[in-house]
C-alpha cells in the first residue's frame, strides 16, 4: 500500500505554546487528507477534511482556530495546534487519499502531551 | 446519518479458538474496511471490501461484507497470541469513513 509519513511521533510541548504536525504523502499525490483524533480506549475522532488549495472542513466542535489545517501541496497537510493546553492531549492520526473512492491511508500518529 | 455498530468491543480468548467480530452499518455503502491497532500505534489496513458477497482472507483473518443485510464480519480462525490487537471497521459515506467503537481483542496463550 502507499505510505503516509506523520511527524513527530511523540511531542511534549508547555502549555500556551503551538505544535505543528505533519503528514506527508510519500508515494501518491494526496488529494485529500483527513485528520482524526483519539482518546485512550475509543474509536477515532474526525476532525477535519482537507484537500489540497483549498480551506479545511471542520467537524461540529472543532475549533477552527485552534487546530490550523494547511494543505498547501499535494503531498503535505500540516495540522497546528495553537495555544495548546492539557486537554489537547491526545493522540493525532492523519490519513490520505488519493481521490474519490480510493483507500485511505494512515500515517504513524502524534502523541501530543501538554504539559 | 450512518452510524457504524461494532460487536463484540471486548473479547478475550484462548489460542486455538475460532471468532467472529460484527459490524454493522445502518444506511448504504458499498465500501467497508477493517483495520487492526496495536496500542500506541496507528492503524493497519487488513482488508478493503468493496461489494456485496466479498471474502477476502489473509492469514487466519477472514472478513466477509453482505451490503443487502449492511453486515461485515471478522473471522479469527485458531486465534494466536500475536493477534491481539483493537480491531476496526469502518465505512464509506460520501467520502469520508464512518468508524465502528472498535474491538479489542486479547488472545492469552
Amino acid at each position: 500500500g502507499a505510505v503516509v509519513s506523520q511527524h513527530p511521533s511523540r511531542v511534549i510541548c508547555k502549555s500556551g505554546t503551538s505544535v505543528k504536525i505533519e503528514c506527508r504523502s510519500l508515494d501518491f499525490q494526496a488529494t485529500t487528507m483527513f485528520w482524526y483524533r483519539q482518546f485512550p480506549k475509543q474509536s477515532l475522532m474526525l476532525m477535519a477534511t482537507s484537500n489540497e488549495g483549498s480551506k479545511a472542513t471542520y467537524e461540529q466542535g472543532v475549533e477552527k482556530d485552534k487546530f490550523l489545517i494547511n494543505h498547501a501541496s499535494l503531498t503535505l497537510s500540516t495540522l497546528t495546534v495553537t495555544s495548546a493546553h492539557p486537554e489537547d492531549s491526545s493522540f493525532y492520526i492523519c490519513s490520505a487519499t488519493g481521490g474519490v473512492n480510493t483507500e485511505a491511508f494512515f500515517g504513524q500518529g502524534t502523541r501530543l502531551t501538554v504539559v | 446519518e450512518l452510524k457504524v455498530e461494532q460487536n463484540p468491543l471486548f473479547l478475550s480468548m484462548q489460542e486455538g479458538k475460532n471468532y467472529t467480530i460484527y459490524c454493522n452499518y445502518s444506511t448504504t455503502s458499498d465500501r467497508l474496511y477493517w483495520y487492526r491497532q496495536d496500542p500506541g500505534k496507528s492503524l493497519e489496513s487488513l482488508f478493503v471490501l468493496l461489494s456485496n458477497g466479498a471474502v477476502k482472507q489473509e492469514g487466519r483473518l477472514m472478513a466477509s461484507l453482505d451490503t443487502k443485510a449492511r453486515l461485515s464480519t471478522l473471522h479469527i480462525t485458531a486465534a494466536v497470541h500475536d493477534l491481539s490487537a483493537t480491531y476496526f471497521c469502518a465505512v464509506d459515506s460520501n467520502y469520508q469513513l464512518i468508524w465502528g467503537a472498535g474491538t479489542k481483542l486479547i488472545i492469552k496463550p
